[in-house]
């Protein structure tokens, strides 16, 4: 049974760097006919898909429009799991966090597993 | 605000139909596939539906979807009170993740 379980803190000064980890249990991160994602959810914003990585013989990321420039999503082979990395953040940064698998052999196209979400919140 | 267009509400009594719309465009729905995502308060969402119409194994067959067009529909058959919760629908538009507003389902 693939699990995720998602780790980081709770709360981000502005300007600094939100740095959030997804481990991955029954699964590999390396995997070729996964990817792995991470989202956000706010009562304001909604929820909110800001990017992820896979491994197709190489690795390839892609990241929503609204978070690009700002967003770092990274595999970490050795540790099986891939984190997030969200620069320069904002109060508008502040949200429940969640990471999530897309299985091709699975459920294509599709969320199928997700983490227990990380409410993170920016204030000083 | 959303690219993707659901009501922000809904609502039935146990045992009605009810329908939950997903309105979108050609370059996201009129292309790519949908899944909708159930979601109680304080939890992640859950997948309900992948590829417009396919349940994950678990899910009640009284769940199903559909997709015309650029619009999708979730509909939920035999309503139960364990069906209060949030929807979502959501789809691809050039290799980027889109999620609708949200829909909340009463029943009443």
């Amino acid at each position: 049974q693939v699990q995720l379980q998602q780790s980081g803190p709770g709360l981000v000064k502005p300007s600094q760097t939100l740095s959030l980890t997804c481990a991955i249990f029954g699964d590999s991160v390396s995997r070729k006919s996964a990817a792995w994602n991470w989202f956000r959810q706010s009562p304001s914003r909604g929820l909110d898909w800001l990017g992820r990585t896979y491994y197709r013989s190489q690795w390839y990321d892609d990241y929503a429009a609204s978070v690009r420039g700002r967003i770092i999503i990274n595999a970490d082979t050795s540790k099986n799991q891939f984190s997030l990395q969200l620069n320069s953040v904002t109060p508008e940064d502040t949200a429940v966090y969640y990471c999530a698998r897309e299985d091709e052999l699975g459920p294509r196209d599709a969320f199928d597993i997700w983490g227990q979400g990380t409410e993170v919140t920016v204030s000083s | 605000q959303s690219v993707l267009t659901q009501p922000p509400s809904a609502s039935g009594t146990p045992g009605q139909r009810v329908t939950i719309s997903c309105s979108g465009s050609n370059s996201n729905i009129g292309r790519n596939p949908v899944s909708w995502y159930q979601q109680f308060p304080g939890t992640a969402p859950q997948l309900l539906i992948y590829t417009n119409d396919q349940r994950p194994s678990g899910v009640p067959g009284r769940f199903s979807g559909s997709k015309s067009g650029t619009s999708a529909s979730l509909a939920i058959s035999g309503l139960q009170s364990e069906d209060e919760a949030d929807y979502y629908c959501a789809t691809w538009d050039d290799n980027l993740a889109l999620f609708g507003g949200g829909t909340k389902l009463t029943v009443l």
